[in-house]
């Protein structure tokens, strides 16, 4: 069973479009990340959340976490070419040694 | 560039072989992790160091090891090797002494074991 559980698995658009995915688990986190991966290159850091009921925006980014700490969602704006990527959510529960675990992720292509 | 130096890019070897995979943290950082990354089982955690001990441990088989060494770069070594251990190998760091899962990861190292 996955700890985290991302959807869309896949999401294809066309430019201009807004998209939001989720990250949804049962279990309460410390603190919840989301990472762009290219293919052939490591996990990037986007943002970081750690309070219940958090919005963080990062240009047409916009990260919020959910008032129990137990979900995330990422919603682009205006999508762009550059936008496509795996995206990745990770959170850290209250109990472990700050490891992460990460969901499957959603992949975005955006077409121009 | 995260800071964190993974090498080699690319390794491709026969089963029941044995590699070692090496990683350079950030400069500052005494955590390192080692992640895992297939197609079929996404990113999963392996181990992690911290300051040169073992500070937590994931799904890492018994065939596969690892250490930090005092200059604090990380080696994973694998052993006899299965096809299915073909895979995307993650190394990353954080930032010294806090566990907040803002991890830098390099760009991994790609096995392939034919």
């Amino acid at each position: 069973t996955q700890l985290l559980e991302q959807s869309p698995q896949f999401l294809s658009i066309q430019e201009g479009e807004n998209l939001t995915v989720y990250c949804n688990s049962s279990s309460v986190f410390s603190s919840l990340q989301w990472y762009r991966q290219e293919p052939g290159e490591g996990p990037v850091l986007l943002v970081t959340v750690v309070t219940g009921g958090e919005v963080k925006k990062l240009k047409r980014l916009t990260f919020q976490f959910g008032d129990a700490r137990k979900d995330s969602s990422l919603h682009i704006t205006a999508a762009q070419p550059g936008d496509t990527g795996l995206y990745l959510c990770a959170g850290v529960l209250n109990t472990n040694a700050g490891k992460s675990t990460f969901g499957d992720g959603t992949t975005l292509t955006v077409k121009p | 560039d995260s800071g964190v130096t993974q090498t080699p890019k690319h390794l491709i070897t026969a089963t029941g072989q044995r590699v070692t995979l090496r990683c350079s943290p950030r400069s500052g950082d005494l955590s390192v992790y080692w992640y895992q990354q297939s197609l079929d089982q996404g990113l999963q955690f392996l181990i992690q160091y911290y300051n040169g001990e073992e500070r937590a441990k994931g799904n890492i088989l018994e065939r596969f090891s690892a250490q930090q060494f005092p200059d604090l770069h990380s080696e994973l070594n694998l052993s006899s090797l299965e096809l299915g251990d073909s895979a995307l190998y993650f190394c990353a760091s954080s930032v010294s002494g806090l566990d907040t899962g803002e991890l830098f990861f390099g760009e991994g190292s790609r096995l392939t074991v034919l």
